[in-house]
């Protein structure tokens, strides 16, 4: 089946850990992104990238990094510096780098401070 | 950067009901989707409609981009069409989609 793989569902971070959220994609996309969602909220960009080896900044990329070393995946740390990392994580895709074609999303990871 | 705002933020009905959501974005756009997030957090496609009008069973959606809008329309509403219904838009440039806030719908028995 093709389509975006996100792992973990859930996932608990400590204080002053960095974590790893995997997200992987079949769909031989060059565009990749990750969102954040609050509750209640809409989605906000956090980090894109149009191609290997190159990504940028987003709306609220402070206390996130992301890597791009192969097309098919995109994976972001939360890093200890974000200082409120309790939120809902969507990744997504799409075949172009403008955007004028469809983003694709996977199912998510809720990311909990303990 | 553009701005978009959707109405209402929610809204309850009776099964059976039909509905229209409602979009304004600020700025011209070359990219509009329309998404249905389920109680499990996934975001399904349902419209890509940058412009014209497009019909999906009973959904169907409209977008005049001259005037900064679209609707969706949900007739027949059953209780699986709840959940909360958000409008994306892409403004131009290489960034990412910019949401609304979503409208959160609510369908009873």
């Amino acid at each position: 089946d093709g389509g975006i793989t996100q792992s973990p569902k859930y996932l608990f971070r400590k204080e002053g850990q960095n974590v790893t959220l995997s997200c992987e994609q079949n769909l031989n996309h060059d565009a990749m992104y990750w969102y954040r969602q609050d509750p209640g909220q809409g989605l906000r960009l956090i980090y894109y990238s149009q191609i290997v080896n190159d990504f940028q900044k987003g709306d609220i990329a402070e206390g996130y990094s992301v890597s791009r070393e192969k097309k098919e995946s995109f994976p972001l740390t939360v890093t200890s510096a974000q200082k409120n990392p309790t939120a809902f994580y969507l990744c997504a895709s799409s075949s172009d780098r403008v955007g004028g074609v469809i983003q694709y999303f996977g199912a998510g990871t809720r990311l909990s401070v303990l | 950067g553009i701005q978009v705002e959707q109405s209402p933020p929610d809204l309850i009905l009776q099964e059976g009901a039909n509905s229209t959501l409602r979009c304004n974005f600020s700025d011209s756009v070359n990219n509009l989707q329309w998404f249905h997030q389920n109680p499990w957090g996934q975001l399904i496609n349902l419209f890509y409609i940058p412009s014209g009008t497009k019909q999906n069973g009973r959904l169907s959606a409209t977008t005049v981009a001259t005037e900064r809008y679209s609707l969706l329309y949900i007739s027949s509403s059953q209780t699986t069409d709840s959940g909360v219904y958000f409008c994306a838009v892409w403004g131009g440039g290489a960034d990412g989609l910019t949401f609304g806030k979503g409208t959160h719908l609510i369908i009873q028995p």
